[in-house]
């Protein structure tokens, strides 16, 4: 899988947006733009995703570069709620042959203050 | 949504001992389980993917003798640490894939930590 990266850690405070970024230069035609994020001393949770055209859902939005060699997590009002850390992954679509394993990296730590 | 449950949620055991976790799919059926470790202060690693009904398919460095994974059914796997050691303390935590796209979402339960003493 190509690899991601993200800053080790961002500050928000609450109420505001938060643009979390996410560079993968090397990605290829075939993977999807995933984003994942973990509370503490819980299991992942899964946020968004997407190929090439921009995503919202209730969580998130997706903001991808044309070229699709970065991408940004949006969070539109952040809460203390939101403080967790965010993965962004890289997943092909397995039709190569492959199980379309999610491969985590560090992340971003994201803190929200009140 | 989707849910996984994981249970226990955490165990104590003297070294020396299996312990087994189990993780269901509550409200769909899972063609494709994985287990991960997590230590400290670090991210999530892969340990194995099982399908259904397969032999699961370990990750370089893992013991497939020693970390013993099932999938018997479609809502349920386990994953056994056999002779568990100090070092073997972790929070495991397992992910469930419904369908056979394989761009959807992956759902993760709760973890289990487990404290090997």
């Amino acid at each position: 899988d190509a690899k991601t990266t993200q800053p080790n850690s961002m500050e928000s405070n609450e109420e505001e947006p938060v643009h979390l970024p996410c560079n993968h230069s090397t990605i290829s035609g075939t993977d999807y733009i995933h984003w994942y994020r973990q509370l503490p001393s819980q299991g992942p949770e899964y946020v968004i995703h997407g190929l090439t055209s921009n995503v919202n859902n209730r969580m998130a939005s997706l903001a991808i570069a044309e070229d699709r060699k970065s991408s940004t997590l949006i969070l539109h009002r952040a809460t203390l709620r939101d403080a967790a850390v965010y993965y962004c992954i890289l997943r092909d679509d397995g039709y190569g042959g492959s199980q379309g394993n999610l491969i985590f990296g560090k992340g971003t730590k994201l803190s929200v203050k009140p | 949504g989707a849910v996984v449950s994981q249970h226990p949620s955490w165990v104590i055991c003297k070294s020396g001992t299996s312990v087994k976790i189990e993780c269901r799919s509550l409200d769909f059926q899972a063609t494709t389980m994985f287990w991960y470790r997590q230590f400290p202060k670090q991210s999530l690693m892969l340990m194995a993917t099982s399908n259904e009904g397969s032999k699961a398919t370990y990750e370089q460095g893992v013991e497939k003798d020693k970390f013993l994974i099932n999938h018997a059914s479609l809502t349920l796997s386990t994953l056994t640490v056999t002779s568990a050691h100090p070092e073997d303390s972790s929070f495991y935590i397992c992910s469930a894939r419904s369908g056979t796209g394989l761009n959807q979402p992956q759902h993760f339960g709760d973890g289990t930590r487990l404290s090997i003493l």
